[in-house]
């Protein structure tokens, strides 16, 4: 079965330093792995997905993923937070392509100045 | 503009009171989902559907239905709600191999 680790329920980094949301997953196949972000009162919105086309994948807002098999992982980074950036993000992996979606418990990031 | 809508937005019931919160596209899409997202858990696939018709369960279908009788329309039914139905709802839809587009949530709270 399907699952996703989010390591860490909260983490607070300063304005301009680096952001790193860890993401561990297990599948019995190659997955398809994603990242959503929520911001406050709104729905989830796609930061990037994985399909096997590159282990690096770039999303929006300057945010980036690696793909990792032998660590399983799928850790979410950003060189510089902004404040804009303080919402909580999920890590999902999905077996079938894109129907049966397995979301991670969530981690919140806080920006502060 | 391309949006999945939801309503509504917050609710407030008691317990046993049959409740439908409606979720609407207007993509085209044949793919539409019902999760439900609770603090320290993520989201949960209640129900997906993959065409009109077509409905099956996800990973928490219990104390739910669904209905796909239009390609837009995936409302989510509450026949008898409890409290642990207490929760943020969200649908969403897509198309082939796209992502899902997500609504906008149903705040639900039943007492």
């Amino acid at each position: 079965a399907q699952s996703v680790t989010q390591l860490g329920s909260h983490v607070s980094v300063s304005e301009g330093a680096l952001v790193l949301l860890r993401c561990n997953y297990s599948s019995s196949v190659p997955p398809y792995l994603f990242w959503y972000v929520q911001y406050p009162n709104q729905g989830l919105q796609l930061l990037l997905k994985y399909t096997s086309a590159a282990t690096l994948v770039k999303g929006i807002n300057g945010f980036e993923a690696e793909f990792k098999k032998s660590e399983t992982s799928f850790h979410l980074t950003k060189p510089s937070a902004h404040m804009s950036d303080a919402a909580e993000y999920f890590c999902a992996v999905s077996e079938d392509g894109y129907n049966k979606l397995i979301f991670g418990a969530g981690t919140r990031l806080a920006v502060h100045p | 503009e391309a949006q999945v809508t939801q309503n509504p937005r917050y609710l407030i019931t008691v317990t046993g009171k049959k409740l439908t919160v409606t979720c609407s596209q207007n993509m085209n899409h044949e793919y539409m989902s019902w999760y439900r997202q609770d603090p320290g858990l993520g989201l949960r696939q209640i129900y997906y559907s993959m065409n009109v018709e077509v409905t099956d369960k996800g990973d928490v279908p219990e104390g739910y239905k669904v209905s796909r009788k239009e390609k837009r329309n995936f409302p989510l039914i509450l026949e008898s709600p409890s409290p642990n139905q207490t929760s943020l709802y969200f649908c969403a839809s897509r198309t082939g191999g796209e992502t899902q587009y997500f609504g906008p949530g149903t705040r639900l709270l039943v007492l």
